[in-house]
């Protein structure tokens, strides 16, 4: 373990349902991503929270919704999907002053299957 | 807009050989470097992250560096084992505001037989 946690660790959904995502850290990290990653693609930034407060949204669909209540857990509530929303969807943090210094921590991912 | 390029795509080598994994951006003004490893299905393992002020980064048989001169870096794994195959991703941090984000590379898939 990384000390980023996500669950489930898998996902199966139907185009109707709404499902969340879960991130957990405990690594005194204060900003927190999520990052999409499909076959033979880089992986895209989704969402950047630091300290709490979304600070990016790369252009990301609206059924796709960020939610960080704290700076140790982050939340993707997804709702009426598409197929090929089906992905690996990994979450990072990192020390918000200075991540170039001290790195980022990604999760083992959840991987979501749209159906 | 940044973009990364890594070289090879893909590596298939037998055991013991001494390997060189390759990383180009196209903007040269790139703060900071990491280097990681993914397991197929699974997330990224971090390797070695090279620092806006160092150049160069070495753990185990592992060793990086970063020429920002030219926007390049390289992965050097030596004497590759088996448990070496993964998928190897690198990915570059390009300014010091406090939510900076990486522009990954699609990454060198590396097979290393016995």
């Amino acid at each position: 373990e990384t000390g980023v946690t996500q669950t489930p660790r898998h996902l199966v959904m139907g185009m109707t349902n709404k499902k969340s995502l879960k991130c957990e850290q405990h690594l005194g990290h204060n900003a927190m991503y999520w990052y999409k990653q499909s076959a033979k693609k880089p992986l895209e930034l989704m969402f950047v929270y630091s300290l709490e407060e979304r600070v990016e949204n790369n252009s990301v669909p609206s059924r796709f919704s960020p939610e960080c209540p704290n700076s140790s857990h982050l939340f993707l509530h997804l709702h009426t999907l598409q197929p090929e929303d089906s992905a690996l969807y990994l979450c990072a943090s990192s020390h918000s002053r200075d991540p170039g210094w001290y790195g980022y921590t990604f999760g083992s991912g959840t991987r979501l299957t749209v159906v | 807009k940044q973009e990364v390029t890594q070289i090879p795509a893909a590596l298939s080598v037998p055991e013991g050989e001494n390997l060189v994994l390759n990383c180009s951006f196209t903007d040269s003004a790139i703060y900071n470097l990491q280097w990681f490893r993914q397991d197929p299905g699974k997330g990224l393992t971090s390797l070695l992250l090279i620092q806006s002020s160092q150049r160069e980064q070495t753990s185990g048989r592992l060793n990086a560096s970063l020429d920002k001169s030219s926007g390049r870096s390289t992965l050097y794994i030596a004497a590759s084992q088996p448990g070496d195959s993964a998928t190897y991703l690198c990915a570059g941090g390009g300014s010091a505001h406090n939510t900076d984000k990486l522009i990954f590379g699609t990454g060198t898939r590396l097979q290393v037989f016995p």
